[in-house]
């Protein structure tokens, strides 16, 4: 079973539509990351949350850790083609360990 | 930049065949991963390397060795192909000797065992 389950599994948005991607993890978090993955390509790193409440963004994807840092949520406003991909959310428990979720496709319908 | 580079990017085998993927990163970076992205299943740490001389096993490490060559290059070596082996592979590296999650990955290695 994973550890960290991210919903929906997939999503089909319209341009210019806003959506939320979730991740929750059964253990509380060191760290919780958010990796996009193009399609057929490598992983690109996007955001580290550490804090309880945490929040960061980088240009229209916001990001969120929860009180108890166990869950987080990605927002993105305004979807363009350019933002499909596969969004992964990773969670450190420590040691050298880093969890991943099974990822989030987003298709964007231009 | 070349970051993290990965060969070969596909191959296929057959069944019993072995074969070594290679990764070398260029970053100066104390740790690296192997792991593999299989659908639904997310990615799956096979081995790790927290800095040149160490090794140690992840989450599914039965049918792989590695060795961590130098401090750039860490490969995987399958021994014996299964077709349970049929997946993407990824190579990560970290500036920290510990994993804080903040990797940075190669493009992929796509594996066939037929």
């Amino acid at each position: 079973s994973q550890e960290l389950e991210q919903s929906p599994q997939s999503l089909i948005v319209q341009e210019g539509k806003n959506l939320t991607i979730n991740c929750t993890s059964s253990k509380t978090l060191y760290g919780l990351y958010w990796y996009k993955q193009k399609y057929g390509e490598g992983l690109i790193f996007l955001m580290m949350l550490q804090k309880g409440g945490e929040e960061k963004s980088h240009e229209k994807i916001t990001a969120k850790l929860d009180e108890k840092k166990q869950q987080s949520s990605l927002h993105i406003t305004a979807s363009q083609p350019s933002h499909a991909g596969i969004y992964l959310c990773g969670g450190f428990t420590g040691g050298f360990k880093t969890i991943f979720g099974a990822g989030t496709r987003l298709f964007v319908k231009a | 930049n070349a970051g993290v580079t990965q060969t070969p990017k596909f191959q296929v085998l057959k069944t019993g065949q072995s074969m070594t993927l290679q990764c070398a990163q260029d970053m100066n970076h104390n740790s690296m991963y192997w792991y593999r992205q299989d659908p639904g299943m997310g990615l799956r740490l096979i081995y790790y390397s927290a800095s040149e001389g160490t090794t140690d096993k992840g989450e599914v490490p039965n049918g792989y060795n590695v060795s961590r060559l130098n401090k750039r290059e860490f490969s995987l070596r399958l021994e014996s192909a299964a077709p349970s082996q049929t997946s993407v592979y990824f190579c990560a590296s970290s500036p920290r000797q510990r994993n804080t999650g903040e990797l940075f990955f190669g493009e992929g290695s796509r594996l066939t065992v037929l």
